[in-house]
């Protein structure tokens, strides 16, 4: 069955502090996502890549890195967390073969910044 | 600005009665268009999808009815449970925007007992 795991699941954070968030998958999809989730804005994508070695950016980049060291896992970094980056952030999969992609989501991580 | 828009942001309905969620969008590009469904502490799961060339899609009590003239399109769930009780996301994607997925800001049902 497909699989992102996503870790931690919960993380207090502070201000000015660095937070990486890990996402693993065992699905060997090529393209790989991260979201965050707000009330009244649903899932707006930060980072995304679709393979090894690859980083793009999505909508919201700003204040985010991203790192795809390999197949399965891709990682969000924030070098200097802030505040406005308290929220639920979403890792996904899916396959690059298909045209019209099913994502393949983890169960999220909470993220408060204090 | 969103691409995609959803309404209501909550619904509350009674067991048995029909939920009509509704999404609506601005960019002629997109093609297909996916409906997540997603429970409190969990991710969002694929739950019905269309294609632009179709106008109406089922699956068992859920519905997705489309209309490409207007960029309107709407889920309707028949016989509602209240296993349905969750939040739905309308999301779009294109060819040219190499299909990555754009989410609307999603409806939370709560269907009553």
């Amino acid at each position: 069955e497909a699989a992102v795991t996503q870790s931690p699941r919960n993380k207090v954070a502070v201000t000015g502090g660095k937070v990486t968030l890990s996402c693993n998958q065992t699905n060997n999809h090529n393209n790989m996502y991260w979201y965050r989730q707000d009330t009244g804005h649903g899932l707006r994508l930060i980072h995304y890549s679709y393979g090894a070695g690859s980083t793009e950016k999505g909508d919201i980049p700003d204040g985010y890195k991203a790192s795809r060291p390999s197949q399965e896992n891709f990682s969000l970094i924030l070098e200097l967390a802030t505040p406005s980056q308290t929220s639920v952030y979403f890792c996904a999969s899916g396959d690059a073969r298909e045209a019209n992609e099913r994502l393949f989501f983890g169960h999220g991580t909470k993220l408060s910044v204090l | 600005q969103q691409q995609v828009r959803q309404s209501p942001q909550s619904l509350t309905v009674w067991e048995g009665e029909t939920a009509i969620l509704n999404c609506s969008y601005e960019n002629s590009a997109f093609d297909y268009f996916p409906w997540y469904q997603q429970f409190p502490g969990e991710g969002p799961a694929l739950l019905i999808s269309i294609l632009s060339v179709s106008d109406k899609k089922e699956d068992g009590r859920f519905t997705i009815f489309f209309n490409k003239r207007e960029k309107k399109l709407s889920l309707h769930i028949a016989d509602s449970q209240p296993g349905d009780s969750a939040t739905y996301f309308c999301a779009a994607s294109a060819k040219a925007g190499g299909y990555k997925v754009v989410f609307g800001s999603g409806t939370r049902l709560l269907v009553s007992p």
